[in-house]
């Protein structure tokens, strides 16, 4: 199986901070790697498909890039609606799996 | 629009069998281009991927839940179901019914939009 490593789990971070989600996986997922936003309460929503497609929706402050197995989130500028939890998820091969999740923090 | 909606019991006693159902509005369950996904997520932690259908009746579950999960389909009623037997209280959880959008040919990607509101199923006596 497919191992994936989120950080950070937590972030503390201002709003207007530039903020980074990095997703390192054990092997090249070429671009089946997504990204969800959670916040409290609610079920996940999509980000980002395919590491660097932004959803349709979603503020460009939001985008996902990706070099070998490490794959990023980016927010250029923190919003105070982006104090969430974050997780990436593998659809390479299954089981479908997730990160463990960052979860970002109004400093 | 699409939408997702979960049904079943909110209480489920030990060893018994989860049995949930997925009713999908605003688009086929028929389609090709699509898969249906349970996942679930435990009060105050990740997400764990359950399984999914094809319209085909496909399947494929998580190795860790394989022995006691099936995921059937419905296409007359355009819903498909989860059954999880044998649950104990690391059963407890909110389970979403997912949407998964097979774009292989195409973004060579495949993607969960949209999730249900997820209904939390309390496995106790």
């Amino acid at each position: 199986d497919i191992q994936m490593t989120q950080s950070p789990s937590s972030l503390s971070a201002s709003v207007g901070d530039r903020v980074t989600i990095t997703c390192r996986t054990s092997q090249s997922l070429n671009t089946y790697l997504n990204w969800y936003q959670q916040k409290p309460g609610k079920a996940p929503k999509l980000l980002i498909f395919a590491a660097s497609s932004l959803q349709s929706g979603v503020p460009s402050r939001f985008s996902g890039s990706a070099s070998g197995t490490e794959y990023t989130l980016t927010i250029s500028s923190l919003q105070p609606e982006d104090f969430a939890t974050y997780y990436c998820q593998q659809s390479y091969s299954t089981p479908h799996i997730f990160g463990q999740g960052t979860k970002l923090e109004n400093k | 629009q699409v939408q997702l909606q979960e049904s079943g019991p909110g209480l489920v006693k030990p060893s018994q069998t989860l049995s949930l159902t997925c009713t999908v509005s605003g688009a086929s369950i028929s389609s090709d281009d699509y898969y249906w996904n349970w996942i679930r997520q435990p009060p105050g932690k990740g997400l764990e991927w359950i399984g999914y259908i094809y319209s085909s009746g496909n399947t494929y579950y998580n190795p860790s839940l394989k022995s006691r999960v099936t995921v059937s389909i419905d296409t007359s009623k355009n819903q498909f179901s989860l059954n999880l037997s044998s649950v104990t209280a690391a059963d407890t959880a909110i389970y979403y019914c997912v949407r998964g959008i097979d774009s292989s040919g195409y973004y060579l990607a495949n993607w969960f939009d949209p999730w249900g509101q997820g209904t939390l199923v309390t496995v106790s006596s």
